[in-house]
């Protein structure tokens, strides 16, 4: 069946502008994940969907950073007033479902390169 | 707090030969670990999976140990090659156990 896919692949945006960005997971997935990876950088953990209730905001770097997701299925990472730091590749990932203690591999998309002028 | 350590300097190894990669943590208390491969402009890809209850894992080339005294974990690849060159992750859940967190990688370079 189809991965995770992700859109748009790249985006090239001026400071200060709106970004929003499009996951949609594996269907029949309920856990899904944001990661954010700058160049050469580990993973760092955005925010996390069990189905459509975000429990953890914790991660978002800044208010400017905010995430939906819709009929348990869809989510946008929607980022304001975009700064040059915020310039690296967004990637989303989803799993089966998220209990603690069940084994949990996470299946990533591609990513959204975005960079910020 | 949390934290997940992994070898940040490139690991050069001979094809044929056995890669060693390490990760280490602190203040965790994992039920299992994880093991990801990410290649360059890819997402990670899952590799392996070993419980707390387990010593070693074994998937074809590669073997996966996870010591719970030393809050460690090796991943090993037997006879190395070109094709296993790539950026290799190590993934805990946090003491909650709903958020996985990524150590920040070791890129393996396999020379034939």
């Amino acid at each position: 069946g189809a991965g995770v896919s992700q859109s748009p692949s790249n985006k090239v945006t001026e400071k200060g502008k709106d970004v929003e960005l499009r996951c949609d997971p594996i269907s029949g997935h309920t856990a899904l994940y944001w990661y954010r990876q700058s160049l050469g950088q580990g993973l760092e953990f955005l925010i996390y969907f069990q189905g459509n209730s975000a429990p953890d905001k914790s991660g978002l770097p800044s208010d400017r950073f905010s995430a939906e997701r819709t009929g348990g299925s869809v989510s946008t990472l929607t980022i304001q007033r975009t700064q040059q730091e915020d310039s690296a590749v967004y990637l989303c990932a989803s799993s089966l479902n998220l209990l603690a203690g069940v084994t949990n591999e996470q299946f990533f998309g591609p990513g959204t390169r975005l960079t910020v002028l | 707090s949390q934290k997940i350590e992994q070898n940040s300097e490139a690991l050069n190894i001979q094809e044929g030969k056995t890669a060693t990669l390490t990760c280490n943590y602190t203040n965790y208390s994992p039920a299992y670990l994880q093991w990801y491969r990410q290649d360059p402009g890819r997402g990670p890809v899952f590799l392996l999976l070993i419980r707390e209850n387990e010593k070693e894992k074994r998937k074809e080339r590669l073997k996966v140990t996870f010591d719970t005294t030393l809050k460690q974990s090796l991943f090993h690849i037997t006879a190395s090659q070109p094709a296993d060159s790539a950026t290799y992750l190590c993934a805990l859940f946090n003491n909650a156990g709903n958020m996985l967190t990524f150590g920040g990688g070791t890129r393996l370079m396999v020379k034939p």
